[in-house]
């Protein structure tokens, strides 16, 4: 299947640092990626949709302004988390689907794991 | 929300079938299903859907109720490789967002 890489895979940041996010698609164009956020035990909490040329859609509670998203190329969107605080630590997952293609898989990088101390 | 609804943990002995039930009483006619599982620490990764007819791959095989209300993921010869938590999501089509909901963290007992 396709494959979708994050980088970097773990972070560790101090408090009121930003720290950015990169999610890639390696052999495959993505018009739309999603990011999602995952605390200890919990499920994943979709975070935005971020769309290729255009301003990323968030869900109700996340703020645009802390939580920068950029999709400027097919392949490439990120995440940037300004000053960013220890209740920001948490897994950040990325995802994308294929840009016209058929396939209705939508496949999940392996994740960043954020610590801010 | 999530519009499923899934028991939070299963156990399954090693080399046997695992079925994971999945009720999705209120599911759309143009609602799919779709399966992922997530082991620890790593990102979810698809495993099947399937829209009214049962589905197979080389992974599971998906049965869905003739009245599309609820569906089971059969993971054929469970090993200690299935352990993770599977997830049963209802979307329209692949550009629809995914809504997780909690899922059922499966058990392989060896």
């Amino acid at each position: 299947g396709a494959v979708v890489s994050q980088h970097p895979s773990r972070v560790i940041c101090k408090s009121g640092t930003s720290v950015k996010i990169e999610c890639r698609s390696l052999d495959f164009q993505a018009t739309t990626m999603f990011w999602y956020r995952q605390f200890p035990k919990q499920s994943l909490m979709l975070m935005a949709t971020s769309n290729e040329g255009s301003k990323a859609t968030y869900e109700q509670g996340v703020e645009k302004d802390k939580f920068l998203i950029n999709h400027a190329s097919l392949t490439l969107s990120t995440l940037t988390v300004t000053s960013a605080h220890p209740e920001d630590s948490s897994f950040y997952i990325c995802s994308a689907n294929i840009a016209g293609g058929r396939n209705n898989e939508q496949f999940f990088g392996p994740g960043t794991r954020l610590t801010v101390l | 929300d999530a519009k499923t609804t899934q028991p939070p943990s299963m156990d399954c002995a090693e080399g046997r079938a695992a079925n994971l039930p999945c009720n999705h009483s209120t599911i759309s006619g143009n609602e799919y299903v779709y399966w992922y599982r997530q082991i620890h620490s790593q990102g979810p990764q698809y495993i099947i859907h399937g829209l009214k007819n049962n589905e197979t791959n080389e992974m599971a095989s998906l049965i869905i109720t003739e009245d599309r209300k609820s569906s089971t993921l059969i993971l054929p010869h469970a090993t200690l490789r299935d352990t993770a938590v599977y997830y049963c999501i209802v979307r329209v089509n692949r550009d629809d967002k995914i809504i997780f909901g909690k899922g059922t963290r499966l058990h392989i007992l060896p």
